[in-house]
C-alpha cells in the first residue's frame, strides 16, 4: 500500500534552517510528484510547493521563494523540504503529499505530518 | 494568485441532513481544476473530490462536487457521524501555484 512516512518533530531557533524528509513506499516514486503543505496551529492549509520526482522540476509558492528548497533522492524514494531563515510564524505541521508528475496536482496520499516549532 | 473564499465558515447540522458547502474563486479556475479535502483533528487531509466532480478512490457516493468557472459546491447528501470535520477546497489550475480556501467546519447541531 502507498505510504509516505515523514521525519520526526523539530524545534528550531529563529534564523535557523529545517529539513523535513518524506519517505515513499508502495508505488513507483518517479511516476509522481510530491507537494508540501503546512498548517499553522489552529489555522488552514497552505500550499508550499511541488517537485516532480521524475525530473526534479519545482514550483514554489511565491511567498516562500528564496527560503524553500525541495529535492528528491530517487535511490531511497525520499523527498526533502528545506526551509531557511526560520521565523516564529513558520511554526506549523508540515505535510508531504503525493501529487502530479508534470505539474502540481491534488494530493491523494499524505504523510503523517511533522511538527516544526520555531522558538527562541 | 487565485484566492478561494469558502462559505459558510461553520455549518451546524444534524446527522442525516444535507450539507452544502461553497467555494468561490477570485478568477476562473481553468479546466475545473478544483479539489475538495476533508480534515479531522490531528489528521492529515483526505482527498474527496478532484476535477470539480470526480470522487477520489474509496470516497462514498454521498459526497458530490459540482461547479465550474468561479463557483463550486461540495454536497454531502446525508451526513454520517464521521463526516463532521473541516472541509477545504483547493485550486490547481494556475501556473503560479496551488491555493486553498480558508475551510468550512461542519459541526454537530
Amino acid at each position: 500500500q502507498v505510504q509516505l512516512v515523514q521525519s520526526g518533530a523539530e524545534v528550531k531557533k529563529p534564523g535557523a534552517s529545517v529539513k523535513v524528509s518524506c519517505k515513499a513506499s508502495g508505488y513507483t516514486f518517479t511516476s509522481y510528484g510530491i507537494s508540501w503543505v503546512r498548517q499553522a496551529p489552529g489555522q488552514g492549509l497552505e500550499w508550499m510547493g511541488w517537485i516532480s520526482a521524475y525530473n526534479g522540476n519545482t514550483n514554489y509558492a511565491q511567498k516562500l521563494q528564496g527560503r524553500v528548497t525541495m529535492t528528491t533522492d530517487t535511490s531511497t524514494s525520499t523527498a526533502y523540504m528545506e526551509l531557511r531563515s526560520l521565523r516564529s510564524d513558520d511554526t506549523a505541521v508540515y505535510y508531504c503529499a503525493r501529487g502530479g508528475l508534470t505539474a502540481a496536482r491534488p494530493g491523494d496520499y499524505w504523510g503523517q505530518g511533522t511538527l516544526v516549532t520555531v522558538s527562541s | 494568485e487565485i484566492v478561494l473564499t469558502q462559505s459558510p465558515g461553520t455549518l451546524s447540522l444534524s446527522p442525516g441532513e444535507r450539507a452544502t458547502l461553497s467555494c468561490r474563486a477570485s478568477q476562473s479556475v481553468s479546466s475545473s481544476y478544483l479539489a475538495w479535502y476533508q480534515q479531522k483533528p490531528g489528521q492529515a487531509p483526505r482527498l474527496l473530490i478532484y476535477g470539480a466532480s470526480s470522487r477520489a478512490t474509496g470516497i462514498p457516493d454521498r459526497f458530490s462536487g459540482s461547479g465550474s468557472g468561479t463557483d463550486f459546491t461540495l454536497t454531502i447528501s446525508r451526513l454520517e457521524p464521521e463526516d463532521f470535520a473541516v472541509y477545504y477546497c483547493q485550486q490547481y489550475g494556475s501556473s503560479t501555484g496551488l491555493t486553498f480556501g480558508g475551510g468550512t467546519k461542519v459541526e454537530i447541531k
